[in-house]
C-alpha cells in the first residue's frame, strides 16, 4: 500500500509569493516525516521533520511544514519563493513493515517546484 | 567529512552484464538504503539493511543482490543486467527514525 501520496507533480509560483507543496501519508502509528530537497544533477538533501510536539516544524532555508494529524497531511511551506528554491520536493515518512518495530524510509514520487522570476 | 559514498558515479552495461555498486559511509550509522531513481516515479527502496549483518527488501529487489559487508559498507550486485535497470541509484544511511536519512551523490547506470 502506497504510504505517501504528493498529489501536483508540478507547482509553479511567482518569486516572491508563498508556495505550498503537499503531502498527504498513511503509515500506521505514529508518524515520523520527512521532507527532501534534490536539485538537478545531485543527491537528496534533508529539509526538515515531523517527530513529535509542535504541529509547525521549521526547516532549512526558511521552509516550514505543518503536520495535521485529522487530515493526514504534512504540507511543506514557505513564504516568500526564490528562484533558487526551484527543484525536486520529497515527502518522506518511515513506513513499519514485518509487523516487527521495524521501520523503512519510502518516498513519494516527488513534486517538482518552478519558481519564476 | 565526506559522509555517504557512491562509486562508480556513471556506468554503461551491456545486457547480461554483472556489475557491483559500492556505498560506504562514515557515521556511523546503523541503517542503510539503496533505491532507485526513475522519472515520474520518486525514489523507490531496492533493499534495506537495519543494522550489520541484516538485510530485508524493500519494493523493487528483484534483478538485484546485496551485501552488508560491515557497519561501513552496502553494496548493490546486479548479476545480470537488464534495460529496465536503467536509472539512478541512490545509497543512504541513517540512525533510527527519528534522524534524517544522508544520501550519496548517486550512481547513473544504463543498460544497453
Amino acid at each position: 500500500a502506497q504510504s505517501v501520496a504528493q498529489p501536483e507533480d508540478q507547482v509553479n509560483v511567482a518569486e516572491g509569493n508563498p508556495l505550498t507543496v503537499k503531502c498527504t501519508y498513511s503509515v500506521s502509528g505514529n508518524p515520523y516525516l520527512f521532507w527532501y530537497v534534490q536539485y538537478p544533477n545531485r543527491g537528496l538533501q534533508f529539509l526538515l521533520k515531523y517527530i513529535t510536539g509542535d504541529n509547525l516544524v521549521k526547516g532549512s532555508y526558511g521552509f516550514e511544514a505543518e503536520f495535521n494529524k485529522s487530515q493526514t497531511s504534512f504540507h511543506l511551506k514557505k513564504p516568500s519563493a526564490l528562484v533558487s528554491d526551484s527543484a525536486l520536493y520529497f515527502c518522506a515518512p518511515f513506513r513499519e513493515y514485518s509487523g516487527a518495530g521495524s521501520y523503512q524510509l519510502t518516498f513519494g514520487k516527488g513534486t517538482k517546484l518552478s519558481v519564476i522570476p | 567529512n565526506a559522509g555517504v559514498t557512491q562509486t562508480p558515479k556513471f556506468q554503461v552495461l551491456k545486457t547480461g552484464q554483472s556489475m557491483t555498486l559500492q556505498c560506504a559511509q562514515d557515521m556511523n550509522h546503523n541503517s542503510m538504503y539503496w533505491y532507485r531513481q526513475d522519472p515520474g516515479m520518486g525514489l523507490r527502496l531496492i533493499y534495506y539493511s537495519a543494522s550489520e549483518g541484516t538485510t530485508d527488501k524493500g519494493e523493487v529487489p528483484n534483478g538485484y543482490n546485496v551485501s552488508r559487508l560491515n557497519k561501513r559498507e552496502f553494496s548493490l550486485r546486479l548479476e545480470s543486467a537488464a534495460p529496465s535497470q536503467t536509472s539512478v541509484y541512490f545509497c543512504a544511511s541513517s540512525e533510527g527514525r527519528r534522524n534524517e536519512a544522508f544520501f550519496g551523490q548517486g550512481t547513473r547506470l544504463t543498460v544497453v
